[in-house]
C-alpha cells in the first residue's frame, strides 16, 4: 500500500493568515483527494486534486479558500486562506492507486486557528 | 449525492463480546468502504467490499448491495480494538475512484 505524508503535522496560526499542507506518496498513484474533519465531527470532502488540472471541488468548498494543486502523480498541495477559528480542523489527504484499489489516507495535519 | 448513515454513534460493550455495525447508504454504489480512526486521528483502511463478505482476523464485513446496507462485526472483542468505525462510500454512484462520504462514525469502547 502508499505511504503518505503530510506537512506540516500541526499548526496553530492566526486569523487571516494563510497554511499550505503538503501531501507526499511513495508511489504513483491515479487519485488525490483532500479532506477535512472539525472537531467532533466525521471526515467531509473538499476536493479531488487533478494532476495537471484544476481541482474538482465539492459544495460548499471555493478555490479562492482553498486552492490546491498537484503538479504531479506523486505529490499535492493544499493552501487554506484568510484563515478563521472555523478553520480548525484535521485536514487529510488521501490517495487510490488505481481504480479497483482501497483508498489510503495520510496522517492528517492538525490546524488550530486563533 | 450519497448520504451514509450508520448506527450506533456510541457503543460499550465486554470485552470478548459479538460486535455490530451498522450502515446504509442512498445511492448505488461500487464498493463501500470500512475505516478505523484512533484518538491520535490515523485513519486505517479496514475493508474495501463490493459484495457478500470479507474476514480480516476477528473482523467481518458484510454488504447487500440490493438493500444498500452493509455491516462491520468484530468477534471476541478486545480492549485494543476500541475505536471509531467510520463507513464510507464514494460521493456519486459508480465511482471506484471517487472521492467519499462519511458516516458519522461508532465510537466504540470495549471494557476488560
Amino acid at each position: 500500500s502508499a505511504v503518505i505524508s503530510q506537512k506540516p503535522s500541526r499548526d496553530i496560526c492566526q486569523r487571516g493568515t494563510s497554511l499550505t499542507i503538503q501531501c507526499q506518496v511513495d508511489s504513483q498513484v491515479t487519485m488525490m483527494f483532500w479532506y477535512r474533519q472539525q472537531p467532533g465531527q466525521s471526515l467531509t470532502l473538499i476536493a479531488t486534486a487533478n494532476q495537471g488540472s484544476e481541482a474538482t471541488y465539492e459544495s460548499g468548498f471555493v478555490i479562492d479558500k482553498f486552492p490546491i494543486s498537484r503538479p504531479n502523480l506523486t505529490f499535492s498541495t493544499l493552501t487554506v486562506s484568510n484563515m478563521s477559528p472555523e478553520d480548525s480542523s484535521i485536514y487529510l489527504c488521501s490517495v487510490v492507486e488505481d481504480r479497483e484499489s482501497e483508498q489510503y489516507f495520510g496522517p492528517g495535519t492538525r490546524l488550530t486557528v486563533t | 449525492k450519497n448520504e451514509v448513515e450508520q448506527s450506533p454513534q456510541n457503543l460499550t460493550a465486554q470485552e470478548g463480546e459479538f460486535i455490530t455495525i451498522n450502515c446504509s447508504y442512498s445511492v448505488g454504489i461500487s464498493a463501500l468502504h470500512w475505516l478505523q480512526q484512533h484518538p491520535g486521528g490515523g485513519i486505517v483502511s479496514l475493508f474495501m467490499l463490493s459484495s457478500g463478505k470479507k474476514k480480516h482476523g476477528r473482523l467481518i464485513a458484510t454488504i447487500n448491495i440490493q438493500e444498500k446496507h452493509s455491516s462491520l462485526h468484530i468477534t471476541a472483542s478486545h480492549p485494543r480494538d476500541s475505536a471509531v468505525y467510520i463507513c464510507a462510500a464514494p460521493a456519486y454512484s459508480g465511482g471506484g475512484a471517487d472521492g467519499l462520504t462519511f458516516g458519522k462514525g461508532t465510537h466504540l469502547i470495549i471494557q476488560p
